[in-house]
């Protein structure tokens, strides 16, 4: 019920491309899905969220594309470039769960040049 | 941009000792902190939630003894790994909610090697 499903593991586009990872949650109860961008040796960082009252959200390059009825949500990186290299996490949270985050199991992305 | 400050970003201790990382909110304050292990090349696993002025709640199957959680104002939280021992080795994260919203700020992270 808490779990959230991420695939694929590992991504490789080719510089210019679309990348696109996608995300499933079992718990209608959550109700924040945020995406995590992550350099080795960094904390994530808060690339983008959606809400699930919104079925898509965009933001420069990146664009969330929520489906509340088949409960999954997918982060898409237009125009992808070497430096969005890099593992991403998908996540979901609760107000009832005392916003703790649960986070898929990541993506690890590589542009190639 | 809210802020997460962590430290150290990287400490090495025997086995035995033990070791504090710091978690401040710089620009915002935070009831709700949380701190997460993440092993090489897997998902961020949350230890446990840090509560402003209360007991932390931990995840099933961590040691609360073993990670000692204060969170004594709204701005600063600390992790204490007790009796560290090679296994305990990890990378620690925390994470802050600015109580304005739902947004969540992570630190950069703390690099632990027990020896």
């Amino acid at each position: 019920q808490q779990q959230v499903k991420q695939s694929p593991q590992s991504l490789i586009v080719q510089k210019g491309g679309i990348s696109i990872i996608n995300c499933a949650y079992e718990n209608t109860a959550f109700d924040y899905f945020p995406w995590y961008q992550q350099f080795p040796g960094k904390g994530p960082a808060l690339l983008i969220a959606i809400r699930p009252d919104v079925s898509e959200k965009k933001e420069g390059r990146f664009t969330i594309s929520f489906n509340k009825s088949a409960k999954q949500f997918s982060l898409h990186i237009m125009d992808s470039q070497p430096g969005d290299s890099a593992t991403y996490f998908c996540a979901a949270s609760m107000r009832s769960g005392g916003f703790k985050t649960i986070f898929g199991a990541g993506t690890r992305l590589f542009v190639k040049a | 941009g809210a802020v997460v400050s962590q430290h150290p970003s990287w400490v090495i201790c025997k086995s035995g000792t033990s070791v504090k990382i710091e978690c401040r909110s710089l620009d915002f304050q935070a009831t709700t902190m949380f701190w997460y292990r993440q092993f090489p090349k897997q998902s961020l696993m949350l230890m446990a939630t840090s509560n402003e002025g209360s007991k932390a709640t931990y995840e099933q199957g961590v040691e609360k003894d073993k990670f000692l959680i204060n969170h004594a104002s709204l701005t600063l939280s600390t992790l204490t790994v007790t009796s560290a021992h090679p296994e305990d080795s990890s990378f620690y994260i925390c994470s802050a909610r600015d109580r304005t919203n739902y947004g969540y700020t992570f630190g950069s992270g703390t690099r632990l090697t027990v020896v």
